[in-house]
């Protein structure tokens, strides 16, 4: 089994929709993070977590939120899908302080908002 | 805040050399990082390097860090066809210090590697 499983793996919603992206983890890392993939633009942050009882903003959290339901699930919320969320999103865990290991991510999201 | 940047695109000759340039933006960086995404899958952690390092080989990978000028190079030596993918430079910002750092990453290149 991979270490990140992000479920589901491709998804077509309808505008207005709400949507749930899941992420769970094997590593044991206390730290997990939500980026979208867009082309030419990178990754963008849109919320992460330090621990179960910690949740941040990232640059992009607008029309996002997020539970951290346990060390190894932290899952992303759309509240009212809209067609520029289309994008790849990633889940992402590290270990405290990142150090050698840097982040290990999961095989991604295709979300296709029409 | 300032950005990690790195260049968009990346084309070279199968069995050439590559290199894939990235500035990042703090000093007090203690690891920076290079991943990479194979289409349609997510990223891997491809090599760090230490900051008080200023080279890293691992196999046909060459890392360069000048902490002078704030610029990391990532070098693919008798580059192939597997290696067409996308290339992101990461470095850690944060209070120094603490542990409350998180990485940033850059645009990402995407090196394309010709027969």
């Amino acid at each position: 089994d991979a270490d990140v499983t992000q479920t589901p793996r491709n998804r077509i919603t309808k505008t207005g929709k709400r949507i749930m992206l899941e992420c769970s983890q094997t590593k044991g890392h206390d730290r997990m993070y939500w980026y979208r993939q867009d082309p030419g633009l990178g990754l963008r942050l849109i919320y992460y977590s330090f621990d179960v009882k910690d949740i941040n903003k990232g640059e992009i959290s607008d029309g996002y939120s997020v539970s951290r339901q346990a060390q190894a699930k932290f899952s992303l919320s759309l509240e009212s899908a809209i067609p520029n969320q289309t994008a790849l999103y990633f889940c992402a865990t590290s270990d405290l302080g990142q150090g050698t290991g840097g982040y290990t991510f999961g095989s991604g999201t295709r979300l296709t908002v029409v | 805040g300032e950005d990690v940047e790195q260049s968009l695109f990346l084309s070279v000759r199968e069995g050439d050399s590559s290199v894939i340039n990235c500035t990042y933006t703090d000093s007090s960086s203690t690891y920076l990082y290079w991943y990479k995404q194979e289409p349609g899958a997510g990223l891997q952690l491809l090599t760090y390097i230490f900051s008080n390092m200023d080279m890293k080989q691992d196999q046909r990978l060459t890392v360069l860090l000048n902490k002078k000028d704030k610029h990391l190079s990532l070098r693919i030596a008798d580059t192939q066809t597997g290696d067409s993918a996308i290339y992101f430079c990461a470095e850690i910002r944060g209070p120094r210090g603490s542990t409350l750092g998180r990485l940033y990453f850059g645009r990402g290149t995407q090196l394309t590697v010709w027969p």
